[in-house]
């Protein structure tokens, strides 16, 4: 089965940017999604196609996909973005999402 | 946009079975699949398998197959996700979600999970 991995956790100061990975074996070759979900809450898509911000989310949240690596780029992070994050890709129709990565925001 | 509104939280013993519901408003039903995702205390997300309305047709991850039912009630607007023989390991948040495009794509709709608790 097509595994997706991330780091358990990153940490960063507010103003910095984060990034964070999902590894994959030639993931480039996929439509990585990502999500954002804050304790309690349901998920919320925050990228998807890769690089695409649906209605909402901010120019700071950004993504890339290329070889083995999709990274979620969030630029000038604030105290609002501390949150698990979740990539998100298709194998032959079945759904395989990375183990998240807890954002702390220091 | 879609609104996906789950049922209410249960409790089941070892070895029961578990029916969660999720009813779809303010779209076309049959133009989009559906994913049931869980997530267990403290873990992360975990497909679990889809259905598609409009050829009622579902699969399901190898982890669950012959343990998990997915099924839709056009009739209804209303998806359901039913798990046997149940173990203290099904204890877990399950949502539904909706995929954005129709399918194998993002989702861009969730609800907001019913918490499904197995315990003697």
């Amino acid at each position: 089965s097509y595994v997706l991995t991330q780091p358990p956790s990153v940490s960063v100061a507010p103003g910095k940017t984060a990034r964070i990975t999902c590894g994959g074996n030639n993931i480039g070759s996929n439509s990585v999604h990502w999500y954002q979900q804050k304790p309690g809450q349901a998920p919320v898509l925050v990228i998807y196609y890769d690089s695409d911000r649906p209605s909402g989310i901010p120019e700071r949240v950004s993504g890339t996909n290329s070889g083995n690596t999709a990274t979620l780029t969030i630029s000038r992070v604030e105290a609002g973005d501390e949150a698990d994050y979740y990539c998100h890709v298709w194998n032959i129709e079945s759904g395989v999402f990375g183990g998240g990565t807890k954002l702390t925001v220091l | 946009q879609v609104q996906l509104v789950q049922s209410g939280a249960e409790v089941r013993k070892p070895g029961s079975s578990v029916k969660v519901s999720c009813k779809a408003s303010g779209d076309t039903f049959t133009s989009y699949t559906i994913s049931w995702v869980r997530q267990a205390p403290g873990q992360g997300l975990e497909w679990m398998g889809r259905i598609i309305p409009v050829v009622n047709t579902s699969n399901y991850a190898q982890k669950f197959q012959g343990r998990v039912t997915i099924t839709a009630d056009e009739s209804t607007t209303t998806v359901y996700m039913e798990l046997s023989s149940l173990r203290s390991e099904d204890t877990a948040v399950y949502y539904c979600a909706r995929d954005g495009t129709g399918d194998l794509s993002y989702f861009d709709s969730w609800g907001l999970g019913t918490l499904v608790t197995v315990s003697s």
